[in-house]
């Protein structure tokens, strides 16, 4: 079965640091992986997706996604990070075999230090 | 446009109660799911739907029922709420479930339930 570890639950930062949240899957056949951001009390929403092509992929509000199929990696990265960045971060991971169904990540929380 | 529409934000229920969570999407989106979400645990999906007409079980789907009898609705339906239902629920959907520029999942914000 697939599965996807996000290797931390809470990642503290200072603002206008850089900022890295990791997300590790199972898969061995293609996959599809996705970020999506969940703002308080507020619904998920995409950040950003890998389907094919540029390992390296461009989200909103300056985010970006580095694919790596040797590590199975899909960290998540942004080089300067704002107060309104608080949120929490789930990485999801889809396959054909599973009729695309998103398996879902644990969610790391960003905490923006002033 | 609304996108997907969930009530009620929040409810509390007695152990026993059963009750209903709406879901509404005004996209004409052919797949809807429900998710619950619980701390440190992610999105586990309950049920899920491709077409009115037709529903799924997925993940977590015990205590739960569902129906679509149109493309827009997608109602939950808890019978005997238990404290293990305690959750925040989510409403999800997508034109497609094939993860292309279609393939996008969008969420309502989400109802709180806890059951006492």
């Amino acid at each position: 079965a697939q599965s996807v570890t996000q290797l931390d639950s809470q990642v503290p930062v200072f603002e206008e640091a850089p900022v890295e949240l990791r997300c590790n899957y199972s898969s061995s056949v293609s996959v599809y992986l996705f970020w999506y951001v969940q703002y308080p009390n507020q619904g998920l929403q995409l950040l950003l997706k890998y389907l094919s092509g540029s390992t390296l992929v461009k989200g909103i509000n300056g985010f970006e996604a580095e694919f790596n199929k040797s590590q199975t990696s899909f960290h998540l990265r942004k080089p300067s990070v704002h107060i309104s960045d608080t949120a929490e971060y789930f990485c999801a991971v889809s396959v054909r075999d599973s009729n695309y169904q998103l398996i879902w990540g644990a969610g790391t929380k960003l905490i923006i230090k002033p | 446009n609304a996108g997907v529409t969930q009530t009620p934000k929040f409810r509390i229920l007695k152990i026993g109660q059963s009750m209903t969570l709406q879901c509404t999407q005004d996209m004409n989106h052919n797949y809807m799911y429900w998710y619950r979400q619980d701390p440190g645990m992610g999105l586990k999906l309950i049920y899920y739907s491709v077409g009115a007409g037709i529903t799924d079980k997925g993940e977590v789907p015990n205590g739960y029922n569902v129906s679509r009898s149109t493309t827009e609705d997608f109602p939950l339906r808890l019978e005997l709420a238990a404290p293990s239902q305690t959750s925040v629920y989510f409403c999800a959907s997508r034109k497609t479930s094939r993860p292309s520029n279609t393939g996008e999942l969008f969420f309502g914000e989400g109802s709180r339930l806890t059951v006492l």
